[in-house]
C-alpha cells in the first residue's frame, strides 16, 4: 500500500547511543518532517524538507539531524540519546499541490535510558 | 506567537450520540485549518481542512467542522457517534510547513 513507512516501530537506547529512525514515502511528496509527540503536548516540529538536498529546522531541532539525498527518504539522526528524547516520532509528507494535507506514518516509539 | 487549544483532554459520549470537539486558536491571520483522527499505535489520519470559502468544512467518516472568525474556533462535530470512533483527535493550525501547531489532542471514549 503507498503510503509512509517508519522503522523500526520501538526501540530502547542507551543515554549516549546514536540511531538513524528511518522513513521513506512511496507518492513521490516532496515535503516530508519529522515530529515528535509528547503527553499532553501535541506534536512538535522537528526538521523539514521541501525537496531532495534540501531541510531546515522546525520548534525543537536541537539533538537530532537530517538529510535527504532521495525524494523518497528522510532519515532522522539521533547524535548522543538523552533521556529527554524519549518520545513517540512520526514522519509526515504531503505533495506542495496538497497545501498541507499530511500523510502520517505509523510512529516509533523511543525510549532512551 | 501562534497556538492552538483544545480544552478537552478527554471526553466521553455514548454510541449514537452527538459530539463536538472544540478547537481554538490564536494567530495574526486566519490560517489554515486541519483536524486529524490518531487511533492507538497508529499515525494521524486527516479527517478534514480548512482553507477559505464555506465555513462549514465536510470530512471523511461522517465529521464536520465550523470555522467561525469571530470566536477563533474550528469545532468538529459528528451527528451520531459510533463505536469505531473511539481515537484521539488533534487540532492543526497554520501557514507554512514550518509553521504548523498541533493541539495537544482530546481523547474521546465511546460507552456502549
Amino acid at each position: 500500500n503507498a503510503g509512509v513507512t517508519q522503522t523500526p516501530k520501538f526501540q530502547v537506547l542507551k543515554t549516549g547511543q546514536s540511531m538513524t529512525l528511518q522513513c521513506a514515502q512511496d507518492m513521490n511528496h516532496e515535503y516530508m518532517s519529522w515530529y515528535r509527540q509528547d503527553p499532553g503536548m501535541g506534536l512538535r516540529l522537528i526538521h523539514y524538507s521541501v525537496g531532495a538536498g534540501i531541510t531546515d529546522q522546525g520548534e525543537v531541532p536541537n539533538g537530532y539531524n537530517v538529510s535527504r539525498s532521495t525524494t523518497e527518504d528522510f532519515p532522522l539522526r539521533l547524535l548522543s540519546a538523552a533521556p529527554s528524547q524519549t518520545s513517540v516520532y512520526f514522519c509526515a509528507s504531503s505533495s506542495l499541490w496538497d497545501t498541507y494535507g499530511y500523510t502520517f506514518g505509523s510512529g516509533t516509539r523511543l525510549t532512551v535510558v | 506567537a501562534q497556538s492552538v487549544t483544545q480544552p478537552d483532554i478527554h471526553i466521553t459520549v455514548s454510541e449514537g450520540a452527538s459530539l463536538e470537539l472544540r478547537c481554538n486558536y490564536s494567530y495574526g491571520a486566519t490560517p489554515y485549518l486541519f483536524w486529524y483522527v490518531q487511533s492507538p499505535g497508529q499515525g494521524l489520519q486527516l479527517l478534514l481542512k480548512y482553507f477559505s470559502g464555506d465555513t462549514l468544512v465536510q470530512g471523511i467518516k461522517g465529521f464536520e467542522a465550523e470555522f467561525k472568525r469571530s470566536q477563533s474556533s474550528f469545532n468538529l462535530r459528528k451527528p451520531s457517534v459510533h463505536w469505531s470512533d473511539a481515537a484521539e483527535y488533534f487540532c492543526a493550525v497554520g501557514a507554512g510547513y514550518n509553521d504548523m501547531r498541533f493541539g495537544a489532542g482530546t481523547r474521546l471514549t465511546v460507552k456502549p
